[in-house]
């Protein structure tokens, strides 16, 4: 069984902070892509990224970063210089190689900052 | 903009009765999913559907159906209502094989409360 744990449930950090957003994943299968969404109140989820089990290189987006360690099963997200737009519930999702997109989610982390 | 859209927005239904949903899939997407996220939670996977035929079924009960059409577009439906099943429904849309890893778009989502 698959298994997303965001242990941090509410952020709030001043605006130009920085802050990094936990994700943990768990999955007996070697291929298996990862993802982070973001929820504003209007309820859509917005699309980060996608990585696969595969590349672990590090990606960076405008002020958006990302952590993939398989050792650690993580996959973190780092907002830089946050502003006030960021406010938001991120989600980190996981998908494995079963013939189907199912995406398992976190619980999600509500992130607020500050002005 | 994702290019998914869902109705209605918002609807209130009583315990029993039942309820369709509806979504539009961004254009050339051929698979559809739906999740249901409770209040406070991550989105819970209930089905998917590629090229019509469901491929792919979550946690939930037969009293959620669904339904694709040849335009790709989707239904939600739900019979007998229950008190639980208050929450935001969403409509995801990719343009894979039906199979992990494709890049995931949402809508809005549908929220249902029912009294």
């Amino acid at each position: 069984a698959q298994k997303v744990t965001q242990a941090q449930t509410e952020i709030s950090v001043v605006e130009k902070e920085d802050v990094t957003l936990d994700c943990v994943y768990e999955t007996r299968d070697t291929t298996y892509y990862l993802f982070w969404y973001k929820q504003p109140p209007s309820g859509e989820l917005v699309f980060l990224i996608r990585r696969n089990s595969f590349d672990e290189q590090n990606e960076i987006s405008g002020r958006y970063s990302w952590n993939f360690q398989k050792s650690t099963s993580s996959f973190n997200f780092t907002i830089t210089a946050s502003q006030v737009v960021d406010s938001a519930v991120y989600f980190c999702a996981l998908s494995v190689d079963f013939g189907n997109e199912k995406l398992t989610f976190g619980t999600g982390t509500r992130l607020t900052i500050i002005p | 903009e994702t290019g998914v859209t869902q109705s209605p927005t918002h609807l209130i239904k009583t315990r029993g009765q039942q309820v369709t949903l509806r979504c539009s899939s961004q254009s050339g997407h051929n698979t559809v999913s739906w999740y249901q996220q409770a209040l406070g939670q991550g989105p819970q996977f209930i089905f998917q559907y590629y090229r019509e035929e469901e491929n792919g079924r979550g946690n939930f009960p037969p009293r959620f159906s669904g339904l694709q059409f040849p335009n790709y577009s989707s239904e939600l439906n739900v019979n007998a209502l229950e008190l639980d099943d208050s929450a935001l429904y969403l409509c995801a849309s990719s343009s894979g094989q039906g199979g992990p890893g494709n890049t995931i778009y949402f809508g809005e989502g549908s929220w249902l409360t029912v009294v």
